[in-house]
């Protein structure tokens, strides 16, 4: 069964530096997004993406947070400078043309701000 | 403030139990509402979703109930085993609002006892 999978599983960064969390989403998707969730809570949206532009971004997704789709493949979130507070587990998710509402999630990568 | 209200934030069941989990949304525009099952370490995995057409949907031991005058949606878990033991959150949604973000319960912790 085709699934998102997500690389890395777990990021270690030191403040103020650059990370980029790459997602493989399903092959024949063609909606993208990112999901954060902080440790014991809920899962937040990020951003959406669709036809090489973002279609929707929340209030955290500010100007230290981009996305890309640089190849037919993956998508990238990339985070300039981190803060503490982005520690999370970062969700990639993906749904396919005709069913844009059925979300499949990644497995997630965790990254840790020191 | 789009906001999605779980109840309740754990439970525990024995083995052949019911599970019941309970959300309530504000805005009357969405249109999708799914129930992900999430286990520690792994993505929200997407068990069962429900259209305001119909008022219930079920799939083997799972069950969506959606009152749509209420605003209301639950999930029940027949005959509960120990490795349903994970977070649930439900989740809305809806192209009809114009837009694909899902808006996340704050998860339920289950816990199925033998």
């Amino acid at each position: 069964e085709p699934e998102v999978t997500q690389t890395p599983s777990h990021q270690v960064t030191q403040m103020g530096q650059e990370v980029i969390l790459r997602c493989v989403p399903i092959s024949n998707h063609l909606y993208f997004y990112w999901y954060r969730q902080i440790l014991g809570q809920k899962v937040e949206f990020l951003v959406s993406f669709y036809n090489n532009e973002i279609s929707e971004k929340s209030e955290i997704f500010d100007d230290q947070f981009s996305v890309e789709r640089p190849d037919g493949s993956n998508f990238t979130l990339k985070i300039r400078s981190t803060k503490l507070e982005d520690s999370a587990m970062y969700f990639c998710a993906s749904s396919g043309p005709g069913m844009a509402d059925t979300q499949y999630f990644g497995p997630g990568t965790r990254l840790t701000v020191l | 403030q789009q906001q999605v209200k779980q109840s309740p934030q754990s439970l525990i069941v024995q083995k052949g139990g019911i599970s019941i989990i309970n959300c309530a949304y504000e805005n009357t525009a969405f249109d999708y509402f799914p129930w992900y099952q999430q286990f520690p370490g792994k993505g929200p995995a997407l068990l069962i979703a429900i259209r305001p057409d119909v008022s219930e949907k079920k799939e083997g031991r799972f069950t969506i109930s959606f009152n749509k005058s209420a605003k209301q949606f639950s999930l029940h878990i027949m005959d509960s085993q120990p490795g349903d033991s994970a977070t649930y959150f439900c989740a809305v949604g809806g192209r009809s609002y114009n837009t694909d973000k899902l808006i996340f319960g704050t998860g339920t912790r289950l816990q199925v006892f033998p």
